[in-house]
């Protein structure tokens, strides 16, 4: 079965720093990976995905999220924190590409805090 | 376009009543699906459809059922609500194959007391 897991419930960073927030996977095949976002009170938005190809991914605003088959990760990273940053992040992997429908694992999620 | 679209945002009920979350989207969605938010759990997929009269069970079906007479809706039926459903519920839909982005509704808030 698939799972996912990201390391830290809680991130803190000063606003200007470098984000990083990481998700590990486990699957049998070679996922397909997506990293979303949620706002406070509002639904969850894609900030990057990897399917095939280029397994450095870039996003919206300046985030970006590199593949590792060796290590099974996903991290997402930000040059330069922003205020507006501040959100829960999901790490979440996909059915296996065989079959039929989109069904997401997601992670626990990461809270991102960034401080003035 | 609207998206996807819950209704209601937030809603109250008393252990053993019934109620119907809607969900509609107008993309022309194959895929729709429910989930629901727990602090420190993620999200976990309840039902889901890959086309209408076709559903089929996640992870934490339990007390919920669903049907998809249309493309367009799928609503999330809880026939006798129990605290443990407290919870932030979310509708999603997408085309119908893995790697899909999946477009999310606004959410809506349950307590059952």
């Amino acid at each position: 079965a698939q799972s996912v897991t990201q390391l830290g419930s809680h991130v803190s960073v000063s606003e200007g720093a470098l984000v990083l927030l990481r998700c590990n996977y486990s699957s049998s095949v070679p996922p397909y990976l997506f990293w979303y976002v949620q706002y406070p009170n509002q639904g969850l938005q894609l900030l990057l995905k990897y399917t095939t190809g280029a397994t450095l991914v870039k996003g919206i605003n300046g985030f970006e999220a590199e593949f590792k088959k060796s290590e099974t990760s996903f991290h997402l990273t930000k040059p330069s924190a922003h205020m507006s940053d501040a959100a829960e992040y999901f790490c979440a992997v996909s059915s296996l590409p065989m079959e039929y429908g989109n069904k997401l694992v997601f992670g626990a999620g990461t809270i991102l805090r960034v401080k003035s | 376009n609207a998206g996807v679209t819950q209704t209601p945002k937030f809603q109250v009920l008393k252990t053993g009543q019934s109620m119907t979350l809607q969900c509609a989207q107008d993309m022309n969605h194959e895929y729709m699906s429910w989930y629901r938010q727990d602090p420190g759990m993620g999200l976990r997929l309840i039902h889901y459809s890959v086309g209408a009269g076709i559903t089929d069970q996640g992870e934490v079906p339990n007390g919920y059922n669903v049907s998809r007479s249309t493309t367009e809706d799928f609503p999330l039926r809880l026939l006798s609500a129990a605290p443990s459903q407290t919870s932030v519920y979310f509708c999603a839909s997408s085309f119908g194959r893995a790697g899909n982005e999946q477009f999310f509704g606004p959410g809506t808030r349950l307590t059952v007391l």
